[in-house]
């Protein structure tokens, strides 16, 4: 049971290209969610999912797609990199409405040069 | 749009000393509400959290917080804290309509021997 997974872990993007970082979990969850993570301002969600087939927007969206083709996996898409998407990336993901807390992946170091 | 307010930003302690984080967030719905900690260079794990029922819960490595519905608040605290409860530490809100799970901006806790 690896419980959230995110690849890769670091990553350098130059300005303008496009990228997408990964996320699967193992859990049978059904909600999922990204968040980015930068100094002084907390996490911050980008999007998220309450299952396959069904995204909507979180806090921060602008620049990033989603989609969720299947329960596993919930990929965030970055499709012209730029220096203000420098950050922390978190994948997370939770049973189902009323259990237990989001669990959350180990993260990808993300710097836009 | 719910949100959720850290007012102490970083937080000194001596060992043995008592701690008290604030949080207080701003919803009129059903919520739950969480805290999740970060020890450094790691990814969040959760302390604690309220669904229902009695508003003092307990968490791990001898947390509590205490939800206070008219005062919108949720701190959290612990009697005699440990050098190694150095991290940083999060309060977050979550709809229980939509399931967007919204954080405060965190406090850096830093415990002196």
């Amino acid at each position: 049971n690896a419980g959230v997974t995110q690849t890769p872990k670091f990553q350098v993007l130059k300005t303008g290209q496009s990228m997408t970082l990964q996320c699967a979990q193992d859990m049978n969850h059904e909600y999922m969610s990204w968040y980015r993570q930068d100094p002084g301002m907390g996490l911050r969600l980008i999007h998220y999912s309450v299952g396959a087939g069904i995204t909507d927007q979180g806090e921060v969206p602008n620049g990033y797609n989603v989609s969720r083709s299947t329960t596993e996996d919930f990929p965030l898409r970055l499709l012209s990199a730029a220096p203000s998407q420098t950050s922390v990336y978190f994948c997370a993901s939770r049973a189902r409405k009323g259990s237990d807390g989001y669990t959350f992946g180990s993260g990808t170091r993300l710097t836009v040069v | 749009a719910q949100s959720v307010s850290q007012h102490n930003h970083h937080v000194i302690l001596s060992e043995a000393a008592s701690l008290e984080l604030g949080c207080n967030y701003s919803y009129g719905g059903t919520v739950n509400l969480f805290w999740y900690v970060q020890y450094p260079g790691q990814h969040l794990q959760l302390l604690l959290k309220y669904f229902s029922g009695d508003p003092l819960v307990k968490g791990i490595k001898g947390f509590e917080a205490e939800f206070i519905k008219s005062k919108f608040s949720f701190n959290l605290r612990k009697p005699s804290v440990q050098w190694s409860d150095t991290a940083e530490y999060f309060c977050a809100v979550n709809d229980y309509n939509t399931d967007k799970l919204i954080f405060g901006t965190g406090t850096r806790l830093q415990v002196f021997p």
